[in-house]
């Protein structure tokens, strides 16, 4: 079974500083992992996806499949990324399986 | 293009009573999704659809919970009876999945706050 891992429910830093939420991970196969993030007030939306290798508003993450994480970092920490994060995980290639989602850590970024 | 609607967007019932949901996903997309949201907690898939058929129902509580998506477009989610464990936000999502093998991208609903005392 999947299972993701997300060790912090709560993250303050201040703004202009560095943020790392992490995100670890059980499964014997080949994960997707994904962050997921909610903005006051809005929907839940797709931040990025490890498959895509890009940067999404400054964050980016990187599959360790040997520590089994995939943290979330940005160098520099702004107001507007103050929101909840979710890591989520699917099994590569697996057609119709759906999304396992951790418990999410929110993220405050204080001026 | 327009998102996933649902409604209500608030709903307080007794326990016991009987609730429905309701959820029109983006045009063209195949694949619908109901999620629970328990506060504190990530979204938990409840039941998939692909077009109008069930691909997994397993985490959902078949005893209370039921689905259904007839014409393979608009879909409602009711719980009968309530229970105080049920109260929740319960998100709507859907996705293209153009390919058997891809990990489509998920586009979530405003979700329905369900409060159950």
């Amino acid at each position: 079974a999947q299972r993701v891992t997300q060790p912090e429910k709560l993250l303050s830093v201040f703004k202009g500083a560095p943020v790392e939420l992490k995100c670890n991970y059980s499964y014997s196969g080949s994960p997707e992992l994904f962050w997921y993030v909610q903005y006051s007030r809005q929907r839940l939306q797709l931040l990025l996806r490890h498959i895509s290798r890009e940067s999404i508003k400054g964050f980016t993450a990187d599959l360790n499949k040997g520590e089994t994480s995939f943290h979330l970092k940005k160098p520099f920490a702004q107001e507007e990324d103050s929101a909840m994060y979710y890591c989520a995980l699917s099994p590569v290639n697996s057609g119709n399986t759906p999304l396992v989602f951790g418990k999410g850590t929110r993220l405050s970024v204080i001026a | 293009e327009a998102g996933v609607a649902q409604s209500p967007r608030y709903k307080i019932i007794e326990k016991r009573q009987s609730v429905a949901f309701w959820c029109n996903p983006i045009s063209g997309h195949a694949t619908l999704y109901w999620y629970q949201q328990i506060l504190g907690q990530g979204p938990k898939l409840l039941i998939q659809f692909q077009n109008n058929g069930v691909v997994d129902d397993s985490q959902l509580p078949k005893d209370r919970f039921s689905a259904e998506r007839l014409k393979g477009v608009d879909s409602t989610l009711k719980i009968q009876p309530a229970k105080l464990e049920d109260s929740a936000v319960y998100l709507c999502a859907s996705s293209l999945r153009q390919g058997a093998n891809e990990n489509e991208k998920l586009f979530f609903g405003s979700g329905t706050q369900l409060s159950v005392l």
